[in-house]
């Protein structure tokens, strides 16, 4: 059974970059789409972007100009740049699979809570 | 950017009644739509995909109809576990969620 773990700092000082790692474990990231979506505390859910394993991504168009989204198929790990943060970026980070053809996420990591603040 | 709209907000209902949850789409999604329970503290965990298709696992009393822009979530008789909150998302053009309805015990 498919598992995902995200992992990072916790504290993010305003303008710096939000570097976070998502690792897979019990299947092999070949193959599918992978998936960042964040959750400001008490909010919803936004979808932050997906990578293929080859390399390939997509951006939410609200974050595109700050986002990288990049794969190592050999550690089965895909990671997470965000830069220039500001308060508003403060959320629950989840990593999660995005399936064969980017559709739906499943399964989702437990998230990690990224707060940014100086 | 295709938006998604729940409804209600809020939805107080007893146990072991129904509950009804709707979302509708800026644009026709056709069925490629989601649906997804997140309880505090944790994940969102998948429980519809293709508007109509469960999730492994999933108990038979939920259930999900639509296509286009207008979609449901039923479930038939709630159970504790089922207070939670409730999102759809978009995958037919890029991908978005609703805002959420929240479940709550009446």
């Amino acid at each position: 059974q498919v598992q995902l773990q995200e992992s990072g700092p916790g504290l993010v000082k305003p303008s710096d970059t939000l570097s976070l790692t998502c690792s897979v474990s019990g299947g092999s990231i070949s193959t599918y789409y992978w998936s960042w979506i964040r959750q400001p505390p008490g909010k919803g859910l936004e979808w932050i972007g997906n990578i293929y394993y080859s390399g390939s991504t997509k951006y939410n168009p609200s974050l595109e100009s700050r986002v990288t989204i990049s794969v190592d198929t050999s550690k089965n790990q895909f990671f997470l740049n965000l830069t220039s943060v500001n308060t508003a970026d403060t959320a629950v980070y989840y990593c999660a699979r995005a399936g064969l053809w980017g559709n739906w996420f499943d399964p989702w990591g437990q998230g990690t809570l990224v707060t940014v603040s100086s | 950017e295709i938006v998604m709209t729940q409804s209600p907000a809020t939805l107080s209902v007893s146990p072991g009644e129904r509950a009804t949850l709707s979302c509708r789409a800026s644009q026709s999604v056709s069925t490629n739509l989601a649906w997804y329970q997140q309880k505090p503290g944790q994940a969102p965990r998948l429980l519809i995909y293709g508007a109509s298709t469960w999730a492994p696992g999933l108990p038979a009393r939920f259930s999900g109809t639509g296509s286009g822009t207008q979609f449901t979530l039923t479930i038939s008789s709630l159970q504790s576990e089922d207070f939670a909150v409730y999102y759809c998302q978009q995958y037919n053009k890029g991908w978005t969620f609703g805002q959420g309805t929240k479940v709550e015990i009446k």
